[in-house]
């Protein structure tokens, strides 16, 4: 069976500064692992995703995650947040295998950006 | 292209009633995932339906609910009995090929309200 935990449910931080979101996962076999942003009242939308390679992937709007197998983590991080990064962040894992493409999600994340 | 449709975005029921939650995926997609939000928690694997296949129902309550996806039209989450634990949001995800690499596309949900 697979796991995701996300450490903080809410992040509260000032626009302009850094954030760290932290996700590990608790996996037997090999993942790909994912991030997703949900703004309010709307569905996910994919931010970023790790298949293999290189273990640092970037986002079109500057995100960035750094897959670590060894802590088994995959955090999302940004230099600079703006107001309208502000939204709940989720974390997910696909096992492939006999899973498919079924994903298994963390808790989530609520970022909140304040002026 | 349009992306994942959902409907309705919002339904209410009473307890007891049944609730038929429908979703079209993406042009060209022809599988199926149903997650289910309850609140204050993560998204939670439903089920994984292929063009008239239910290839995963691991994560579909034993009673009471079940998912179809036609050869033609959309597919229908169908939950009957409603009672007030079932209210939550229900999204809809679609991808190419069910691949564990693939992303999964997300609509907008329903949010079902059992009174």
């Amino acid at each position: 069976a697979q796991s995701v935990t996300q450490l903080d449910s809410q992040v509260p931080v000032f626009e302009e500064a850094p954030v760290e979101l932290r996700c590990n996962y608790s996996s037997s076999v090999s993942v790909y692992l994912f991030w997703y942003v949900q703004y309010p009242n709307q569905g996910l939308q994919l931010l970023l995703k790790y298949l293999s390679g290189s273990t640092l992937v970037e986002s079109i709007n500057g995100f960035e995650a750094e897959f670590n197998k060894s802590q088994t983590s995959f955090h999302l991080r940004k230099p600079s947040v703006h107001i309208s990064d502000t939204a709940e962040y989720f974390c997910a894992i696909n096992a492939g295998g006999t899973s498919y493409g079924k994903l298994t999600f963390g808790q989530g994340t609520i970022l909140t950006v304040h002026p | 292209n349009a992306g994942v449709m959902q409907n309705p975005r919002h339904l209410v029921r009473r307890r007891g009633q049944e609730a038929r939650l429908r979703c079209s995926p993406m042009k060209g997609h022809s599988h199926v995932y149903w997650y289910r939000q309850l609140p204050e928690e993560g998204l939670k694997f439903m089920v994984y339906l292929q063009k008239e296949n239910i290839i995963d129902e691991s994560g579909m309550p034993k009673e009471r609910f079940s998912a179809e996806f036609p050869k033609e039209g959309p597919s229908i989450l169908r939950i009957q009995q409603v009672v007030r634990g079932d209210s939550a949001a229900y999204f809809c995800a679609s991808s190419p090929s069910g691949g564990a690499k693939d992303t999964q596309y997300f609509g907008p949900g329903t949010r079902l309200t059992v009174l």
